[in-house]
């Protein structure tokens, strides 16, 4: 089955810790991105990445790091300088590959993430 | 900093209705704007783009029109159906500079289909 993997579903940290959140897809996509959803908002964009080794910082990047060591993984973490790290939080990925073929991104089913 | 308590607006239409959900954007320089539906608990889906040089592209029972006077993006649904109940966001995705695939969304709008 081709498609975009989030795990885990739920995560629970305690304050103050670092924690990693998994997006892996087997797509082939080159262009990933992570989103933050809090209760009754839109998506808002935390870093993207348009090929191997290279991202870009979102509108909300503080508190967040990524990597894009492999085409098809774009770990999220988490880290304790993020003020209100509880949200859901969305991985997506698309061809990335010239005007047309961007626009559709493919979701993961999202992570859950609470800190307590 | 985040928007606490900032709620999104609702659309409720009777089955069989045409809806209209509309998007006010403020990016100028985006190439292509796009419509997504997110289902409850689910990450979104792609319904329909138009490109930027464009005003109205119709897909299957939806309709994309785009103003770039007053920075309007709108869908149409057609015979509206229960299925389509659902949180609606515009996007819109620049394929130039240092943003360059950069993909953002929209505020969103709950569309409530009654039976």
């Amino acid at each position: 089955d081709g498609g975009i993997t989030q795990s885990p579903k739920y995560l629970f940290r305690k304050e103050g810790q670092n924690v990693t959140l998994s997006c892996e897809q087997n797509l082939n996509h080159d262009a990933m991105y992570w989103y933050r959803q809090d209760p009754g908002q839109g998506l808002r964009l935390i870093y993207y990445s348009q090929i191997v080794n290279d991202f870009q910082k979102g509108d909300i990047a503080e508190g967040y790091s990524v990597s894009r060591e492999k085409k098809e993984s774009f770990p999220l973490t988490v880290t304790s300088a993020q003020k209100n790290p509880t949200a859901f939080y969305l991985c997506a990925s698309s061809l990335g590959r010239g005007l047309g073929l961007n626009t559709e991104a493919f979701f993961g089913q999202g992570t859950r993430l609470t800190v307590v | 900093g985040e928007s606490v308590g900032l709620h999104l607006p609702t659309l409720s239409v009777q089955e069989g209705d045409n809806s209209i959900i509309n998007c006010a954007y403020s990016n100028s320089a985006s190439d292509y704007f796009i419509w997504y539906k997110q289902e409850s608990g689910k990450g979104p889906q792609f319904i329909i783009d138009i490109r930027s040089n464009m005003d109205k592209r119709q897909g299957q029972r939806v309709t994309v029109l785009l103003n770039k006077t007053v920075k309007h993006l709108s869908l149409q649904i057609a015979a509206t159906q229960p299925g389509d109940s659902a949180v609606y966001f515009c996007a819109e995705i620049w394929a130039g500079g240092t943003s360059y695939g950069k993909l953002t969304f929209g505020q969103g709008t709950i569309l409530t289909v009654h039976p």
